[in-house]
């Protein structure tokens, strides 16, 4: 129980598109959506969080002009980075806190590798 | 305020040897703590997690944790390492505050595991 996916697993796009990616609780519903952010060999570092039905919200330093959130339903929240230049080249991982689970824990997505040419 | 610590960017240690993974944390109220490994190109998976219960915690793949609140750590360890845990450990902290929940990952720890 409790998984999490991610959809594309991978993306290769070229400078100035948008991309979107998906992030859906298989077996659960999750009030609140959390995006991350990974360059190579360094931490996660939490990008915004989402509430079913409400706007996001989005760390210091982080453009929501850029970085599209949607929460729309329960089981499904959308990240879409917006004129994707080569710096925004990165693993993006979603996860999820389940309406019933247990305190404070999340489950992540498997991630999804961006790359900007 | 929340904080993470991890001791060591990177631990190295031979095959059969115990592993010691040292994380200290702050919190202003009773944390959630957690360990997740990270293996290369894929998602996180979660060794383990303290939610005040039993201080000392045991999760998967024969690892283990203490939380000791007098120290402010949570040091993951195992008895006997195994090739296939060379990875990116990652430990977490959790707190409730009138918001929501705030997660702080620390900045990881790579082990590598000599054959």
């Amino acid at each position: 129980g409790a998984v999490v996916s991610q959809h594309p697993s991978w993306v290769i796009c070229k400078s100035g598109t948008s991309v979107k990616i998906e992030c859906r609780s298989l077996d659960f519903q999750a009030t609140t959506m959390f995006w991350y952010r990974q360059f190579p060999k360094q931490s996660l570092m939490l990008m915004a969080t989402s509430n079913e039905g409400s706007k996001a919200t989005y760390e210091q330093g982080v453009e929501k002009d850029k970085f599209l959130i949607n929460h729309a339903s329960l089981t499904l929240s959308t990240l879409t980075v917006t004129s994707a230049h080569p710096e925004d080249s990165s693993f993006y991982i979603c996860s999820a806190r389940s309406i019933a689970g247990g305190p404070n824990e999340q489950f992540f997505g498997p991630g999804t590798r961006l790359t900007v040419l | 305020a929340q904080s993470v610590t991890q001791l060591d960017s990177h631990v190295s240690v031979s095959e059969g040897t115990p592993v010691l993974l040292r994380c200290n944390y702050s919190s202003s109220y009773s944390p959630s703590l957690f360990w997740y490994v990270q293996h290369p190109n894929k998602g996180l998976q979660l060794l383990l997690k303290y939610t005040s219960a039993a201080t000392l915690v045991k999760g998967i793949n024969g690892f283990e944790a203490e939380f000791k609140k007098s120290e402010t750590s949570f040091h993951l360890t195992k008895p006997s390492a195994h090739m296939s845990d060379a990875a990116e450990y990652f430990c977490v902290v959790s707190e409730r505050y009138t918001g929501g929940f705030k997660t702080i990952f620390g900045a990881g720890t790579r082990l590598f595991v000599k054959a």
